[in-house]
């Protein structure tokens, strides 16, 4: 029944050692958004992927990458975590782009960085 | 101008109240304002979501209220259970724009 699934759900990992996050889907969805949300604040957007095509927010730190090398499956690289990257990183899909259409969210990665 | 200001940040209410949870926003653009509930250690869940063509929506025993002119819609949790603890964002998004801004959510818990 999980619609979209996470892996690991907890990753500790070293500062500056990278650390890969990944995201699968069942609901084969066009889109797939990568949040980072930390204790007690909302997801905040990372970047997203529509099919393809690779979007990144603007204040997203270079530090974070993403690879979708098909249509159900999406990682996230951190490339040098720092201790302000602990978090929990939430994957969503939804079937298109825009308001019309909802967003289908993981149950999250909490990372931690010692 | 691209905010969602969301109250209080935390509440308490006793098994069997009505829950109420507040927005504000300023961009008129803004036509779609989801509510989410996320419990802890899961990813957030679509609750209920409301157009500004209705004043309000209701699924159960929850009700989005939506005032256009004050640019402000809340939640409202009936017969609130023990089991509705949880954290509750409001969000919105418009036509131009796909992302969703999300308020800072409030923490609800029920008391039994």
């Amino acid at each position: 029944d999980a619609m979209v699934i996470q892996n690991p759900r907890y990753q500790v990992t070293q500062f500056g050692k990278p650390v890969t996050l990944s995201c699968s889907q069942t609901l084969n969805h066009n889109v797939m958004y990568w949040y980072q949300q930390k204790s007690s604040q909302a997801p905040k957007l990372l970047f997203h992927y529509y099919d393809k095509d690779f979007n990144n927010e603007a204040d997203t730190p270079d530090n974070f990458q993403s690879r979708r090398p098909n249509t159900s499956f999406c990682f996230l690289d951190i490339r040098s975590p720092g201790l302000g990257d602990a978090a929990m990183y939430l994957c969503a899909t939804s079937r298109d782009i825009g308001r019309n259409y909802e967003q289908y969210f993981g149950p999250g990665t909490r990372l931690t960085v010692t | 101008q691209q905010q969602v200001k969301q109250s209080p940040q935390s509440l308490i209410v006793q098994k069997g109240g009505i829950s109420i949870i507040n927005c504000a926003y300023e961009n008129t653009a803004f036509d779609y304002f989801p509510w989410y509930q996320q419990f802890p250690g899961k990813g957030p869940a679509l609750l209920i979501a409301i157009r500004p063509d209705v004043s309000e929506k209701k699924e159960g025993r929850f009700t989005i209220s939506f005032n256009k002119s004050a640019k402000q819609f809340s939640l409202h949790i009936m017969d609130s259970q023990p089991g509705d603890s949880a954290t509750y964002f409001c969000a919105a998004s418009g036509r131009s724009n796909y992302q969703l801004i999300w308020g800072a959510g409030t923490k609800l818990i029920i008391k039994p």
